[in-house]
């Protein structure tokens, strides 16, 4: 198993959509949750970082992190082409004195006009 | 804004040659990573360093070393390429405590 487990997708949504993107984790030792966003042929950009269980808002990007199901999720509201991106989930633990981040495989969304 | 520069876009090279990634941070940062990107498996972790000279291995360190000279600069160095190394190659750097902030990737294809 795993430690992140993130649905691959693709997701398919038409433009001003809700989209929800989830992963689950199966270490209860994470404690610190972002996401990323990553264009093709681009680098992974930092969208998201929260600690704490409960939700952190951010323009149209809401991070929710509930600790104890395990469970993170973004809510992209009014979704636009733009945000059309592979969407990675990572946590991050201290691990013998360095920080070991564990991605997910990411989310393929597609953002249709 | 965080700048992590990675020296090559594309490269494309032979099998048993020795090959060099460049990475470069602006931002003062102690920490530095290089990752490997394939599809189906996700980002996995080759090398980071958390300080000049120093380097610890990763999750998939076989087949690679890493130079860090300087603390804004890290270098990946596939010591005698193999086809099996062709992929998307990712350089981070961070502060302790910080999320991680990405380059652009290296695209290297080994014939």
């Amino acid at each position: 198993q795993k430690e992140v487990e993130q649905d691959p997708g693709p997701l398919s949504v038409p433009e001003g959509a809700i989209v929800s993107l989830n992963c689950t984790y199966s270490n209860s030792a994470f404690q610190y949750f972002m996401w990323y966003r990553q264009y093709s042929r681009k680098g992974p950009e930092l969208l998201m970082y929260t600690y704490s269980s409960g939700n952190k808002e951010d323009g149209r990007f809401t991070a929710q992190v509930d600790k104890s199901s395990k469970y993170i999720s973004l809510f992209i509201r009014d979704s636009q082409p733009s945000d059309s991106a592979t969407y990675l989930c990572a946590t991050d633990m201290n691990s013998g004195g360095y920080q070991k981040v564990t991605f997910g495989t990411g989310t393929k969304l597609q953002v249709i006009p | 804004d965080v700048k992590v520069t990675q020296s090559s876009r594309y490269l494309v090279k032979r099998t048993g040659e020795k090959v060099f990634l460049e990475c470069v941070q602006d931002m003062d940062h102690e920490n530095m990573f290089w990752y490997r990107q394939d599809p189906g498996l996700g980002l996995r972790l080759i090398y980071f360093s958390y300080d000049v000279k120093m380097k610890e291995k990763g999750d998939i360190p076989e087949g690679y070393s890493v130079s860090r000279e300087k603390k804004e600069r890290f270098s990946l160095i596939l010591e005698s390429a193999s086809t099996n190394q062709t992929s998307m190659y990712l350089c981070a750097s961070s502060l302790w405590g910080q999320p991680q902030h990405f380059g652009d990737g290296t695209r290297l294809s080994i014939l």
